[in-house]
């Protein structure tokens, strides 16, 4: 049983827009939420997270929104850039400890068009 | 520079074989996992270690074999035993913190 939903599954994008990925999860006891980005042939590295006593998080052009109501976190970025071209993937934990595993959304594929 | 080196990069076996991939990272993590990629799939947690001499099946566990006999070293056994062994096998450690990803051993069987 998938735990977190990730949604769209590819996603194109003009320069300059702005790019929106959406996950869900039915775990009410998940309280970590990392967004990975991932270059074709790399591994996954971390790029924000959330937990959920906040409602959104902003790292540069990188934000997340947290809406613990509905069990949803959403990924956006801002002027998206040819560079930001790869797959991303949603994640949720128990405990924002390293000792506990994460489960990962299906992924995203991310085109941003010159 | 401190991270995670998996090896090899793309790896090659006929049907019928076990093969192990390798796992080393030299940042004192004492978490290590396994997790196995597919097109379309997202990331599936194979094993997982949080100590030395101790390690917990994940989601997709059937055969895969682990040790973890030194805090810096993990390595994936696919055995015979597991039916679609063609993957991406990602490496990953951790301390209290995010997950740090190698990246990656393509496995291909045929």
């Amino acid at each position: 049983q998938q735990q977190v939903k990730q949604s769209p599954q590819s996603l194109i994008v003009q320069k300059g827009g702005i790019s929106i990925i959406n996950c869900a999860y039915e775990n009410t006891a998940f309280d970590y939420f990392p967004w990975y980005q991932q270059f074709p042939g790399k591994g996954p590295a971390l790029l924000i997270a959330i937990r959920p006593d906040v409602s959104e998080k902003k790292e540069g052009r990188f934000t997340i929104s947290f809406n613990k109501s509905a069990k949803q976190f959403s990924l956006h970025i801002m002027d998206s850039q040819p560079g930001d071209s790869a797959t991303y993937f949603c994640a949720a934990r128990i405990g924002n400890s390293g000792y506990s595993t994460l489960t990962f959304g299906k992924g995203t594929m991310l085109l941003v068009s010159p | 520079d401190g991270g995670i080196t998996q090896s090899p990069k793309y790896l090659f076996r006929k049907e019928g074989q076990n093969v192990t991939l390798s796992c080393e990272q030299n940042l004192n993590h004492d978490a290590m996992y396994w997790y196995r990629q597919d097109p379309g799939q997202g990331l599936r947690l194979i094993y997982y270690s949080q100590i030395v001499n101790d390690f917990q099946k994940g989601d997709i566990a059937e055969g895969y074999s682990v040790s973890r006999e030194k805090k810096e070293s993990f390595p994936l056994t696919v055995t015979s035993a597991q039916k679609n062994p063609t993957a991406f096998y990602l490496c990953a450690s951790a301390r209290g913190g995010p997950l740090h990803f190698g990246n990656g051993t393509r496995l291909t069987v045929t």
